[in-house]
């Protein structure tokens, strides 16, 4: 249990729903972060938010909509997705400014395993 | 991107010391270095991060070299949790690499 929680684990969609990934955090931390990694591969950041507020996006495709309404509280809202954005969707937070302020640790969420058929 | 260059995997037998090596020649001087290590069907997990002296907690040490563009991560007593893949990271943005996949030996 590392503190950060995602729902749902497991999640098959087909290509035309709309869904939401939900991760929550009650660190106190103020910086969350979103990451895809495919079988097989590092990864990927997505999406970076501070304090509500976000910081970085890593080139992502609108058809992933983040929201961050609160510094507890990060989502990930798919729609239209494809076949290829099969993955673990993985959540994280950290303590300071996020990205420019590294000396701490980031704690991970166990991930959402993403089905698109 | 991902700016350090690690071995692809390793091996290693039960309760001996593992180094896990990684370069990361283009770091500055304000950059930490960062381990994190990923169990299978898991979230990554912090292991260890430093600037400039060698480092020390529960879980492992790290050294870094003088110049600061190499460190080793190091396991005292490998155990067959300690399988995993081991990332190394540089600087203000956790970007991950592709990592040294560490198996151990019964």
């Amino acid at each position: 249990e590392t503190g950060v929680t995602q729902t749902p684990r497991h999640l098959v969609m087909g290509m035309t729903n709309k869904k939401s990934l939900k991760c929550e955090q009650h660190l106190g931390h103020n910086a969350m972060y979103w990451y895809k990694q495919s079988a097989k591969k590092p990864l990927e950041l997505m999406f970076v938010y501070n304090f509500k507020e976000q910081t970085e996006n890593n080139s992502v495709p609108s058809r992933f909509s983040p929201e961050c309404p609160n510094s507890s509280h990060l989502f990930l809202h798919l729609h239209t997705l494809q076949p290829e954005d099969s993955a673990l969707y993985l959540c994280a937070s950290s303590q300071g400014e996020g990205l420019l302020d590294l000396n701490t640790e980031a704690f991970f969420g166990q991930g959402t395993r993403l089905t698109v058929v | 991107d991902a700016k350090t260059t690690q071995p692809n995997s390793m091996e290693s037998n039960e309760e001996e010391p593992v180094h896990l090596p990684c370069n990361h020649s283009t770091i500055s001087g304000t950059d930490y270095i960062h381990w994190y290590r990923q169990l299978p069907s898991q979230g990554p997990e912090y292991v260890i991060h430093g600037l400039t002296s060698n480092v020390n907690n529960r879980m492992a040490s790290l050294a870094i070299a003088e110049d600061r563009k190499s460190s080793t991560l190091i396991l005292h007593r490998a155990t067959l949790r300690d399988a995993a893949v081991y990332y190394c990271i540089q600087g203000g943005k956790l970007i991950f690499g592709q990592g040294t996949e560490l198996s151990v030996k019964p």
